[in-house]
């Protein structure tokens, strides 16, 4: 079964600070990696990535794809208190049906 | 805003009873799926539709069951309620039946008392 791990479970820093969220995941046939943010309900989607070693960006959020050491990160530069979510990481298997598996979810807390 | 839409936003209930959670995929979108997310299992999938068709099945209960009609809105119908499915549950959409991203929707927050 596709597992999927996220750490760390939660991190706080400061407005301004510079984050790096980790996800790993161990699948059997790996299809795409996907990240979205959870802030008061529903799941948003930030990026989805296909190929090892190309870096997707927006704005302040970057993440980018190691598909030899079954890992992504998602990086946030100086970062503001709406950056304050749950940030979940999932693997779709995507082959003849689209189930996601998601990791556990990194809380970030950003203090002003 | 997602364009994903989903009734009823909260839902108090008693254990034993039946529920139905409704969805309305973005417009366009031809595939639904249903997550249920609760504090120690984190998200989980439950099923996918596809035009109509269930695609397929994640961890869902026997005594959970769902349905796409026609105009494509989804239902998750849950009976027998428990104390312990007392969860979000969302839905979520995408244009075809497996790579594309999916767009979730606002959730219907479950409380079985």
């Amino acid at each position: 079964e596709d597992k999927v791990v996220q750490s760390p479970l939660s991190l706080v820093v400061h407005e301004g600070d510079t984050v790096t969220l980790n996800c790993s995941y161990e699948v059997t046939n790996f299809r795409s990696l996907l990240w979205y943010k959870q802030e008061k309900k529903a799941p948003t989607f930030l990026f989805m990535l296909t190929s090892s070693g190309i870096e997707k960006k927006s704005g302040r959020l970057s993440s980018i794809l190691d598909k030899k050491e079954l890992f992504s990160i998602l990086n946030i530069t100086a970062t503001q208190t709406g950056d304050s979510a749950i940030y979940l990481c999932a693997h779709n298997r995507g082959t003849s049906y689209g189930k996601l598996t998601f990791g556990q979810g990194t809380i970030l807390t950003v203090h002003p | 805003d997602s364009g994903v839409t989903q009734t009823p936003k909260h839902l108090i209930t008693a254990t034993g009873q039946r529920v139905t959670l409704r969805c309305s995929p973005r417009s366009g979108d031809l595939s639904v799926y249903w997550y249920q997310q609760s504090l120690d299992q984190g998200l989980q999938f439950l099923i996918q539709y596809y035009n109509g068709e269930e695609r397929a099945k994640g961890n869902i209960l026997e005594r959970f069951s769902a349905q796409q009609f026609p105009d494509l809105h989804s239902e998750l119908n849950l009976s027998s309620l428990e104390l312990g499915d007392s969860a979000l549950y969302f839905c979520a959409s995408s244009v075809g039946g497996s790579r594309e991203t999916q767009y979730f929707g606002p959730g219907t927050r479950l409380l079985v008392l």
